[in-house]
């Protein structure tokens, strides 16, 4: 069993709609968790990162961690072409260095 | 954030040669890491570097094989030696950041025929 699984899609979605994204994890140790977006033929962008469990927003975008499930989420409102790229979810535990990583979900908003 | 570059940003090999990457970020850092990025697959975590120490490598990568330099705090460097077809991949360096985050080069995209 992997340590981080993250469907890897694809997932395709209409302009303006919710787009819901979501790793699960096996590590209780993990403490960080991050969302890096990841344009075609570039590198991974750190989108959000959250400390423990709760919600964080920042503008479009809403990370939820919900430790008791081992769960993470992104979701992104009102969805744009741009938006279209492989988010992958990341987790550490504090103090570690390493980062556990998902294998990535591509999706498209579609104009 | 940082900014970090990497050269090449992509390159097409024969098998059995060597290929040096190299990471050049724009503030100084403690630890830089050497990540490879196969099709449909995970970030693989390679190696670890820091500089004035001897690179820390994860199980399954090897030095002999990915041999690592880290000469100061803005710079690194990982070869790929003695190439084959299934090394072809994107090898991708980062930096440390606050909480516990990285920031990512925009990679090199290798091929070996």
């Amino acid at each position: 069993q992997k340590e981080v699984e993250q469907d890897p899609g694809p997932l395709s979605v209409p302009e303006g709609a919710i787009v819901s994204l979501n790793c699960t994890y096996s590590n209780s140790a993990f403490q960080y968790f991050m969302w890096y977006r990841q344009y075609s033929r570039k590198g991974p962008e750190l989108l959000m990162y959250t400390y423990s469990s709760g919600n964080k927003e920042d503008g479009r975008f809403t990370a939820q961690v919900d430790k008791s499930s081992k769960y993470i989420s992104l979701f992104i409102r009102d969805s744009q072409p741009s938006d279209s790229a492989t988010y992958l979810c990341a987790m550490s535990a504090i103090n570690d260095y390493k980062l556990s990583f998902g294998a990535g979900t591509t999706v498209t908003v579609r104009a | 954030s940082a900014v970090i570059s990497q050269k090449p940003s992509r390159d097409i090999c024969q098998r059995g040669t060597s290929l040096t990457i190299q990471c050049q970020v724009d503030s100084q850092v403690t630890m830089m890491f050497w990540y490879r990025q196969q099709p449909g697959q995970s970030l693989t975590l390679i190696a670890t570097a820091n500089q004035g120490s001897e690179a820390t490598y994860e199980s399954g990568f090897v030095i002999d094989k990915f041999p690592i330099s880290r000469p100061n705090l803005t710079f690194s460097t990982l070869t790929v030696s003695n190439m084959s077809p299934e090394d072809s991949s994107i090898y991708l360096c980062s930096v440390e950041a606050a909480q516990e985050t990285q920031y990512f080069g925009p990679g090199t995209r290798l091929l070996v025929l």
